[in-house]
């Protein structure tokens, strides 16, 4: 699987938009972009996933460059409760998700 | 939609004692489950992925004698720490993923968690 590359943490102030950059420079024609986040003490939740296109649904936007080798997830308007760890993993469809270090997004007011 | 609950969500128990923990999709059914060990400030490491039906497939490195999976059924996964130590302590996490009710592509869920002590 192809490896990502995530900042190891991002502050956010409440109400602005964070964004989230990734890096997978070897990514292959087949895998597919996913992000998830952790809430301390919880498991993981889906955020949004995506191939090529950008991406959109009710929790954030995702932004994935032209030649698929990084993205962005957009939370277009970060709340304190957005505040965890958050994880872009590129697979095959159907596979294990493999977790990073992922980044740590402190949302304060 | 995509529930997936885990039971228990904590557990204490003496050393040396085995301890099962169940994995359940609730509104869908998970032709394929995973199970993944997270340490204090460590991300999740995957540790087994199960097929209904079939034997688990292990991570290397991790003891399929002592960690037991068992996916009986479409909704339920079980994995039970045999003869637990103090350094089995851990968070173990749950993921359920359909390609029945989805399409491939379909992302997994996530239990909450169970939060496993050993003294």
């Amino acid at each position: 699987d192809a490896k990502t590359t995530q900042p190891t943490s991002m502050d956010c102030a409440e109400g602005r938009a964070a964004n989230l950059p990734c890096n997978h420079s070897t990514i292959s024609g087949n895998e597919y972009v996913y992000w998830y986040r952790q809430i301390h003490s919880q498991g993981p939740q889906y955020i949004i996933h995506g191939l090529k296109n950008n991406e959109t649904n009710e929790m954030a936007s995702l932004i994935i460059t032209e030649d698929r080798k990084s993205s962005t997830l957009i939370l277009p308007h970060a709340t304190l409760r957005d505040t965890a760890v958050y994880y872009c993993i590129v697979i095959q469809a159907g596979t294990a998700l493999i977790f990073g270090k992922g980044t740590t997004l402190s949302v304060s007011s | 939609g995509a529930v997936v609950s885990q039971h228990p969500s904590w557990v204490i128990c003496k050393s040396g004692t085995s301890v099962k923990i169940e994995c359940r999709s609730l509104d869908f059914q998970a032709t394929t489950m995973f199970w993944y060990r997270q340490f204090p400030k460590q991300s999740l490491m995957l540790m087994a992925t199960s097929n209904e039906g079939s034997k688990a497939t292990y991570e290397q490195g991790v003891e399929k004698d002592k960690f037991l999976i068992n996916h009986a059924s479409l909704t339920l996964s079980t994995l039970t720490v045999t003869s637990a130590h103090p350094e089995d302590s851990s968070f173990y996490i749950c993921s359920a993923h359909s390609e029945r009710t989805f399409a491939s592509l379909s992302p997994q869920h996530f239990g909450d968690g169970t939060r496993l002590s050993i003294l």
